[in-house]
């Protein structure tokens, strides 16, 4: 049962571009989203994170987009640089029964120079 | 100078022995994390430990015991290796209580292979 859904295996934008990744989720208890960027053989690395009290965070380049009645987020990255090309994972966690942070399956990001 | 240390990065072992997998924090932090990456790509916790306290254990065979002997450190030991347990292993380290209300910090990976 996937809580956390980023339906986009994959996605593909021009330099300069923007690149939105969107992310779903089922549980109503989540009340804080997280977007991390993972590049290959490294850890993930956070993003930018975004409370339920808020429905959008920005963080120069990166901002985050939360709609609790869709249940639903998007990272919107303003504009697209090759160095963006990662595997971006959302991830959200509230007390669903224990605190604990639910990842989505991430979504592989590629920026053509 | 590496904030979330894990070692090795890479292991290659036999079906049915036993390895641990270690990890060391320097950020000062009060919450750890196993997190297993399968084929799938899904990374899904294993165990937090809040203040060496257990806090999450998700359902994971009792082969994995993960150990804390103190805040900065949190080791996962696995008995009994089975091909299944092939995956990326990322230990994470958070300053949220343990309430996922902080963003985590996570390790390198250990790529686990059995053979």
């Amino acid at each position: 049962d996937q809580q956390v859904k980023q339906n986009s295996p994959s996605l593909s934008v021009q330099e300069g571009r923007i690149s939105i990744l969107n992310c779903d989720y089922t549980n109503s208890m989540f009340d804080y989203f997280l977007w991390y960027k993972k590049y290959p053989a490294e850890g993930p690395t956070f993003l930018i994170s975004i409370s339920s009290i808020k429905d959008k965070n920005e963080d120069g380049r990166f901002t985050v987009f939360l709609n609790k009645s869709a249940k639903h987020l998007s990272l919107h990255i303003v504009p697209s640089q090759p160095g963006d090309s990662a595997v971006y994972f959302c991830a959200a966690s509230g007390d669903t029964g224990g605190f604990k942070t639910i990842f989505g399956a991430g979504t592989r990001l590629f920026v053509k120079a | 100078d590496t904030a979330v240390s894990q070692t090795p990065k890479y292991l290659v072992t036999q079906m049915g022995n036993d390895k641990s997998i270690k990890c060391e924090q320097n950020l000062g932090h009060d919450t750890m994390y196993w997190y297993k990456q399968d084929s799938k790509k899904f990374l899904k916790i294993m165990f937090s430990y809040n203040n060496k306290e257990l806090i999450i254990n998700e359902t994971v065979p009792n082969r994995f015991s993960p150990k804390s002997p103190d805040k900065a450190h949190l080791n996962l030991h696995i008995n009994s290796l089975e091909l299944g347990d092939s995956a990326v292993y990322f230990c994470a380290s958070s300053q949220d209580g343990g309430r996922g209300l902080a963003e985590a910090f996570f390790g390198q990976g250990t790529r686990l292979t059995v053979v």
